[in-house]
């Protein structure tokens, strides 16, 4: 089955302790992204990278890192979270026609 | 870059009612028009899209219609069902050489539609 996977689904941790959220998709994209969901600020693009190696800034990158390593994978690093990080995250993988598949989300409370 | 408002942000419409979402962007260099739809506890899933080169789309219930001069875009709803509650996203996706590595999606801030027995 053709999908996006994140892990963990759901996270609570403190102020400044490193955490990484690890996004899969099977669909052999080249894109891919992670956006959070806001309430009353729908959802905005943190990173993106175009393929293996390439990442680059969306809107709202402070206080995160992506990395590239393989096509597949698209993990989303907070080396210092902070309580404004707890959100609702979503990678997503795209097609070249654009339709861009969305993973089930992890929920982040930072302390 | 691309602005995308989306209205109403919560709409509520009895069973078997059509629902209207509205959309509008700003960058006229946008060619790509998804609307996603988001239960509870879930990501968003795509439901229906239209391309700048088509003015109205339709599948079963649900249908968009595009108006490129004016630049908005909506989404209709017929016969609502109680499933058919979620929220609602609109995006617009710019042109090749915008920004985010071109063809990015930017949201609307989403409409919270209620069917109501």
């Amino acid at each position: 089955e053709a999908q996006v996977t994140q892990n963990p689904r759901y996270l609570i941790t403190v102020t400044g302790k490193k955490l990484t959220v690890t996004c899969s998709q099977n669909m052999n994209h080249e894109y891919m992204s992670w956006y959070r969901q806001d309430p009353g600020l729908g959802l905005r693009q943190i990173y993106y990278s175009m393929n293996v190696e390439v990442t680059d800034k969306g809107d709202v990158p402070e206080g995160y890192k992506v990395s590239r390593k393989e096509k597949r994978n698209f993990p989303l690093i907070l080396e210092s979270p902070s309580p404004n990080q707890t959100s609702l995250y979503f990678c997503a993988s795209r097609r070249p026609d654009n339709e861009q598949f969305f993973g089930p989300g992890t929920r982040l409370t930072v302390l | 870059g691309e602005n995308v408002e989306q209205h109403p942000s919560t709409l509520s419409v009895q069973e078997g009612d059509s629902a209207v979402i509205k959309c509008t962007y700003s960058d006229s260099a946008s060619n790509y028009f998804p609307w996603y739809k988001q239960e509870l506890g879930k990501g968003p899933q795509l439901i229906i899209d239209i391309r700048s080169n088509v003015g109205e789309k339709k599948d079963q219930r649900i249908a968009v219609t595009l108006n490129k001069t004016a630049k908005h875009f909506s989404l209709h709803i017929t016969e609502t069902q109680p499933e058919d509650s979620a929220v609602y996203f609109c995006a617009a996706s710019g042109g090749p050489t915008g920004a985010g590595g071109g063809n990015k999606l930017t949201f609307g801030t989403g409409t919270q539609l209620k069917v109501e027995l």
